[in-house]
């Protein structure tokens, strides 16, 4: 398994569009979880599921935020209307539930004008 | 949620050994202390959890005393590929609460 891939890598985008980003976990890993990690930060937790359900979705940002993992494979984060407030990086994790270790993946950073 | 405080940043030298301390004063009973390394533009990586006293892998050892209040990340003869922030998490072993990174402490290995 190559680990860990989230598209894009980098996203421009202006002020005011709808961002969509993809995150495939590791093949056998049930959970996936998403951040958002600003400069000098440590990454800022942002919703988890196991398989598909979504387990902890409060500490989505706003409304604007939202994540699905439809079959329980890969997930999406859509920001809608974006602000210049959301650019940072967007990161993406995965982890067997049994296990403490969450494997991250790349990440995609935004950059909204 | 238990609060950690660590050290905004550390320097050494190559080879030297690393000790980086964590405060968890309010850790639940119930509550593990994993540690992770982040390097410019990746995603952190696992390095170490532990519950009580102490735990060695083959990358870093985790020191944790009776009261489990505080906790230390020793790496052994850091190298400059050490250079990076690392974090201390404290909840339950696998679930949801043991989520929160804080600011990490950024260690900075000299030649």
């Amino acid at each position: 398994d190559t680990g860990v891939s989230q598209d894009p890598r980098h996203k421009i985008t202006k002020r005011g569009q709808n961002v969509t980003f993809r995150c495939d976990p590791i093949s056998e890993h049930n959970r996936l979880y998403w951040y958002r990690q600003t400069l000098g930060q440590g990454p800022e937790f942002l919703t988890y599921f196991q398989n598909e359900a979504q387990l902890e979705k409060s500490r989505l940002l706003s409304d604007r935020f939202s994540a699905e993992r439809p079959k329980g494979s890969f997930s999406t984060l859509e920001i809608q209307r974006t602000e210049q407030g959301d650019s940072a990086m967007y990161l993406c994790a995965s982890s067997d539930s049994g296990a403490p270790e969450q494997y991250f993946g790349p990440g995609t950073r935004l950059t909204v004008t | 949620l238990a609060k950690t405080t660590q050290p905004i940043s550390m320097d050494s030298y190559e080879g030297q050994e690393v000790n980086i301390t964590c405060s968890h004063n309010n850790i639940a009973t119930n509550d593990y202390i994993t540690w992770y390394q982040q390097f410019p533009s990746q995603g952190p990586r696992f390095i170490i959890q532990g519950y009580k006293t102490k735990v060695t892998n083959e990358v870093a050892s985790l020191f944790i005393p009776a009261d489990r209040k505080s906790s230390t990340l020793s790496l052994p003869r850091v190298s400059l590929s050490d250079t990076a922030v690392y974090y201390c998490l404290v909840g339950d072993r696998t679930g949801a609460n043991n989520l929160f990174f804080g600011t990490g402490t950024r260690l900075t290995v000299i030649p």
